[in-house]
């Protein structure tokens, strides 16, 4: 069993859906968790993180974290076709080194006009 | 300007020899990394390094070490190369919580 896992997908959605997509994990220490958005053959794109449980928000981008059912969500509100993409969420435990982090295996999701 | 950069972007080579990707970064940050994503797009972590100490991924063989030599760069040397180190690499640093990723290097070994 992997430490996060994320449901690979695709996920297909008409333009303007509200989209859902989450991650399950398996270590209690992990401390931050983020949502990256990767565009084929590009690199990671940092979208949003938080800290412990809780929500944040930014623009169409809502983060949700549950600690006590380790459980994480990211909700794209008026999806656009410009959001297809591969999600891949990540966490970490932070420490003197740095942080390294774990990865689900990414869920691609297609936004159709 | 681009905040992480990596060098060369595609790299085709044959098993047994030696190559090296490089990486920079502009932001300032003080730890940078690598990782590798396999043909199923999963990434996981190499290395984390910053000026005080360097942690390598258990699962790593020791035909792979990075190379620092100032704060804004981290290559990463490959020697005796074989065809499961086909894959994207992938460099990042940060100064917090949230890592910046570099284009990628595509790396095929025949």
């Amino acid at each position: 069993q992997k430490e996060v896992e994320q449901d690979p997908g695709p996920l297909s959605v008409p333009e303007g859906a509200i989209v859902s997509l989450n991650c399950t994990y398996s270590n209690s220490a992990f401390q931050y968790f983020m949502w990256y958005r990767q565009y084929s053959r590009k690199g990671p794109e940092l979208l949003m993180y938080t800290y412990s449980s809780g929500n944040k928000e930014d623009g169409r981008f809502t983060a949700q974290v549950d600690k006590s059912s380790k459980y994480i969500s990211l909700f794209i509100r008026d999806s656009q076709p410009s959001d297809s993409a591969t999600y891949l969420c990540a966490m970490t435990v932070m420490n003197n080194a740095g942080n390294m982090l774990t990865f689900g295996g990414g869920t691609r999701l297609m936004v159709k006009p | 300007d681009t905040a992480v950069s990596q060098t060369p972007k595609y790299l085709v080579t044959q098993m047994g020899n030696d190559k090296s990707i490089k990486c920079e970064q502009n932001l300032g940050h003080d730890t940078m990394y690598w990782y590798k994503q396999d043909s199923k797009k999963f990434l996981k972590i190499m290395f984390s390094y910053n000026n005080k100490e360097l942690i390598i991924n258990e699962t790593v063989p020791n035909r792979f070490s990075p190379k620092s030599p100032d704060k804004a760069h981290l290559n990463l040397h490959i020697n005796s190369l074989e065809l499961g180190d086909s894959a994207v690499y992938f460099c990042a640093s940060s100064q917090g919580p949230g890592q910046y990723f570099g284009p990628g290097t595509r790396l095929t070994v025949t």
